[in-house]
């Protein structure tokens, strides 16, 4: 069964240096993987999505992330943090064949001035 | 487009009330899925229909709660009595299915709702 893991809850940086969020992936076929974003008292919303057409993915907000079959990872990274993404992000990964999703624990991600 | 749509966004009620969460997916969508989001728990899959039938309510905790989806526009999930323990987050989000998508390679992606965040005391 697909299912994604996500370590640790809470993800520290300061204003200007690199995010990193990690995601590790199982999946006995190529998987479908995504990453989302919640702002405090909002719904989740796309960051970027994985579908094999290339292994970097490039998404919203200067968020990309890098597909890595033989770490079995997708983990997100930005080069330069901003206040403003601050909030917590997930990822999933596509579970059957009916659109189904199964999302990670999510991370928070704080961001110092 | 509008968006997924959910009311009430905020709802406080007694143990023991019914309460009924209602959520209007993005037109021309197939599929609608009900999310709960806890700090214990995170988010989890509730029950997902695929053009309005049901498809997977194996997350649905108890009896307590039902989901109807009556047409294409329209979903409530409901929770008749409800508890404490229920106090959560509700998100509606719907997607397209993976045939209806013009790439080869199908994106699944689901647009959230706002959520509705229901309190019972």
């Amino acid at each position: 069964a697909q299912s994604v893991t996500q370590l640790g809850s809470h993800v520290s940086v300061s204003e200007g240096a690199l995010v990193l969020l990690r995601c590790n992936y199982s999946s006995s076929v190529p998987p479908y993987l995504f990453w989302y974003v919640q702002y405090p008292n909002q719904g989740l919303q796309l960051l970027l999505k994985y579908t094999s057409a290339a292994t970097l993915v490039k998404g919203i907000n200067g968020f990309e992330a890098e597909f890595k079959k033989s770490e079995t990872s997708f983990h997100l990274t930005k080069p330069s943090a901003h206040m403003s993404d601050a909030a917590e992000y997930f990822c999933a990964v596509v579970t059957g064949a009916n659109s189904k999703l199964t999302f990670g624990k999510g991370i928070t991600l704080s961001v110092r001035p | 487009d509008a968006g997924v749509i959910q009311s009430p966004r905020h709802e406080v009620t007694e143990m023991g009330q019914e309460v009924t969460l209602r959520c209007k997916p993005i037109s021309g969508h197939d599929y609608l899925f009900w999310y709960r989001q806890t700090m214990m728990r995170g988010l989890e899959l509730l029950i997902y229909f695929n053009n309005n039938v049901p498809i997977d309510d194996s997350g649905m905790p108890e009896d307590r709660f039902s989901a109807k989806m009556p047409n294409a526009s329209f979903s409530t999930l409901k929770i008749q009595p409800s508890e404490p323990r229920d106090s959560a987050v509700y998100f509606c989000a719907s997607s397209l299915a993976a045939h209806r998508l013009d790439s080869k390679r199908p994106a699944y992606e689901q647009y959230f709702g706002p959520g509705t965040r229901l309190t019972v005391t």
